[in-house]
């Protein structure tokens, strides 16, 4: 009975490279949602998708960072030429299909970004 | 738009004894649930209790409880008989139809045997 299962648990770049944060959610899920957590803070929503398409993406940045949720395989959350900056915590989230206001959203174990 | 507020960045409880974890929230909807969520070193963001806004009695899971004061727009968690396991940060969250969770600062438990 696994959970939302994300990958890898931490990744290191370098200035300018691509980041590549993949997750896949609980089984039945067709929910997911992305969080950044910085250091010392609370988590911040990003984005929200279904599948193939993005319902929400009011909380991501407008340039380098894109997400996707294909209809076969992982959501993945892309982050191109990355700073320094966008060294955190991502965690994704999964709720079931149907109204997923009143579903609780179960959390994947996150991916510590690191940027030297 | 949402805001959570919570006002205690650091608490400490002697072991076996009470602590209230203070949260306040802001919303202009009457639907609405809330949530606390718990974060140990291991970073997993673990749910500890939700409450539902239209209910008015306040929920239970075990040894953690809530305080929700819908008017003054409060949501405290009670922890009682606290043990070493409950070190962790703890969040504040709250969702509407967005469906995006919007959480609080958090507060640093720290359980001293």
């Amino acid at each position: 009975n696994a959970g939302v299962m994300q990958n890898p648990r931490h990744l290191v770049r370098r200035r300018g490279q691509e980041a590549r944060l993949r997750c896949s959610p609980m089984k039945g899920h067709s929910h997911v949602y992305w969080y950044r957590q910085l250091p010392e803070e609370g988590l911040k929503f990003m984005v929200y998708l279904q599948k193939e398409n993005i319902i929400d993406e009011s909380g991501m940045p407008k340039e380098r960072f894109s997400a996707e949720f294909p209809k076969e395989g992982p959501s993945i959350l892309r982050i191109q030429q990355v700073v320094r900056g966008d060294s955190a915590a991502y965690f994704c989230a999964s709720s079931p299909l149907g109204r997923g206001f009143d579903q609780p959203q179960h959390f994947g174990d996150g991916t510590r970004l690191s940027i030297l | 738009a949402q805001t959570v507020t919570q006002s205690q960045p650091e608490m400490s409880v002697q072991e076996a004894e009470t602590v209230t974890l203070s949260c306040t929230y802001d919303t202009s909807e009457s639907d609405y649930y809330l949530f606390w969520y718990k974060q140990p070193p291991s970073r997993q963001m673990i749910l500890v209790i939700r409450q539902e806004a239209y209910k008015q009695q306040n929920a239970t899971e075990n040894r953690f409880s809530v305080n929700f004061q819908k008017a003054a727009k409060s949501f405290s968690l009670k922890i009682s008989d606290s043990q070493l396991g409950d070190a962790a940060m703890y969040f504040c969250a709250i969702i509407q139809g967005a469906q995006k969770l919007v959480f609080g600062q958090g507060t640093r438990l720290t359980i001293n045997p």
